[in-house]
C-alpha cells in the first residue's frame, strides 16, 4: 500500500525552531509537498521538493531525502500564528492527473 | 490570485436525502479534486477530474457520484446521504502544466442526521 506517516502532535515554545518529519511508502515519487491548515480553514501550499536538499522560504525550510523516502518540513522563529496542521503530500505517479497522496497531519501547537 | 469556492459552509442533512456540493474555480484549471476530511485520518481523495466531462474514482468513491460538465465547475453529489458521511469535504483545483499545487476550497462541514 502506499503511506505516508507524521507525528500526529508537535508542541513548541514561541521564538523556537521545530521539524515536522514525514516519511513515505509509495509506488513512485515525484515529489514532496507540504501544506498548512489553520483551525477552520483550507488547506495552503508551503513547499515543494522534487530533488534532494533544502528548500527554503522565508521563515519555513523543506528537506528531501529520496534515498531514505524521508523529508521534513523547519519552522524557525516561531509564532504563534503558526499553531495550525501541517500536512506532507507525495505525488506519486508523472500522470496527468496530478493526484497528490497526503499524510494524517501534524498539529503544531505554538506556547508563549 | 486562485479562487476556489464551495457553495455551503456548513449543511444539514437527514439520512436518505440527495445532496449536491458544489465547487467552483476561477481560474481555467482541468484538474478538481474532491477530498473528505476526518480527523486522524487527513485528507482521503473521493474523486477527481482531469477534463469537463472525465471522472476518476479515488480511494472511497463508495456512496459518491461527481458532475463536471463545465471547466469551472465540479459537483460532489451524495446519492443517499448516510451518517458515516457526516465530514469535511473540500475540493481543490490544480493549474497542471509542471505544477502540483493545489488550491484548497473553504469546505463544507455536512453534517447528516
Amino acid at each position: 500500500g502506499q503511506s505516508l506517516e507524521q507525528p500526529s502532535e508537535v508542541t513548541a515554545v514561541e521564538g523556537a525552531i521545530v521539524q515536522i518529519n514525514c516519511t513515505y511508502q509509495t509506488s513512485g515519487f515525484y515529489g514532496l509537498s507540504w501544506y498548512q491548515q489553520h483551525d477552520g480553514g483550507a488547506p495552503t501550499f508551503l513547499s515543494y521538493n522534487a530533488l534532494d536538499g533544502l528548500e527554503e522560504t522565508g521563515r519555513f525550510s523543506s528537506f528531501l531525502s529520496r534515498s531514505d523516502s524521508y523529508g521534513y518540513l523547519l519552522l524557525q522563529e516561531l509564532q504563534m500564528k503558526d499553531s495550525a496542521s501541517y500536512f506532507c503530500a507525495v505525488r506519486g505517479t508523472m500522470d496527468s492527473s496530478y493526484k497528490l497522496i497526503f499524510g494524517s497531519g501534524t498539529r503544531l501547537l505554538v506556547r508563549p | 490570485d486562485v479562487k476556489v469556492t464551495q457553495s455551503s459552509r456548513y449543511l444539514v442533512k437527514r439520512t436518505g436525502e440527495k445532496v449536491f456540493l458544489e465547487c467552483v474555480q476561477d481560474m481555467d484549471h482541468e484538474n478538481m479534486f474532491w477530498y473528505r476530511q476526518d480527523p486522524g485520518l487527513g485528507l482521503r481523495l473521493i474523486y477527481f477530474s482531469y477534463d469537463v466531462k472525465m471522472k476518476e474514482k479515488g480511494d472511497i468513491p463508495e456512496g459518491y457520484s461527481v458532475s463536471r460538465e463545465k471547466k469551472e465547475r465540479f459537483s460532489l453529489i451524495l446519492e443517499s446521504a448516510s451518517t458515516n458521511q457526516t465530514s469535511m469535504y473540500l475540493c481543490a483545483s490544480v493549474p497542471g502544466q509542471e505544477t502540483d499545487t493545489q488550491y484548497f476550497g473553504p469546505g463544507t462541514r455536512l453534517t447528516v442526521l
